[in-house]
């Protein structure tokens, strides 16, 4: 299937923790994005990423940060996890002109408890 | 500012009749317009987009749509639905320059 990795598939993880959700495509796609979607199925794009050293936050306000030190690499981190952010995370890559769509990771299902 | 609208949350149909997934946009300029499709526990996986051209255009596992630039409509088409076409499935549109916009998702459901 699509070239684009998430881990860890599911995690239940305890309030407060520290949690880094890891997202590797291997497409040397420059864009990068991070997805938080409801249980009622709507995407919310949280953080994006244009190439290395470059992150912006996106439409729906995240307590999350990300980083792109690696063109194929784009980590997302909960510093101190809450059970607001259970959630499903989908991690999504894509080359730098228009037309071409995404390509997306499996996700991963977070459940803070 | 760009938008997707799905007006419908669920769509049900029978085996073997044909199905549409309506999806409207709005956004300046020529829009890139795509769907996908997302199966329980996956992530979304391209179904087809349309760039330029022809209005209709044919995607994976005999699915089409159609561009309607009147009516900024890119409804998704099937001929004849199967039971593992159940899915949800998101409309997405594309300035140029711009992230995707992805509309609030329609969970279609293929009755046997």
């Amino acid at each position: 299937e699509a070239d684009i990795y998430q881990t860890p598939r599911y995690l239940v993880i305890g309030t407060g923790k520290k949690i880094t959700l890891e997202c590797s495509q291997t497409m040397g796609h420059d864009k990068m994005y991070w997805y938080q979607q409801d249980p009622g199925m709507e995407l919310h794009l949280i953080h994006y990423s244009y190439g290395v050293n470059s992150t912006e936050k996106g439409d729906l306000s995240s307590e999350s940060t990300v980083s792109r030190i690696r063109t194929e690499h784009f980590p997302l981190t909960l510093e101190s996890a809450r059970p607001s952010h259970t959630s499903q995370y989908l991690c999504a890559s894509s080359e730098f002109l228009d037309n071409y769509g995404y390509t997306f990771g499996s996700g991963t299902r977070l459940t803070v408890v | 500012a760009q938008s997707v609208a799905q007006p419908e949350d669920q769509v049900n149909v029978a085996e073997g009749n044909p199905l549409t997934v309506k999806c409207t946009y709005s956004v300046s300029g020529n829009p890139y317009l795509f769907w996908y499709v997302q199966y329980p526990n996956r992530g979304l996986q391209f179904l087809l987009k349309y760039i330029t051209g022809d209005n209709l255009v044919k995607g994976s596992y005999g699915f089409e749509a159609e561009f309607n630039k009147s009516q900024t409509s890119f409804h998704l088409k099937k001929p004849s639905a199967l039971v593992s076409d159940s899915a949800l499935y998101f409309c997405a549109v594309r300035a140029p320059g711009q992230n995707f916009v992805f509309g609030p998702g329609t969970r279609l459901s293929v009755l046997p």
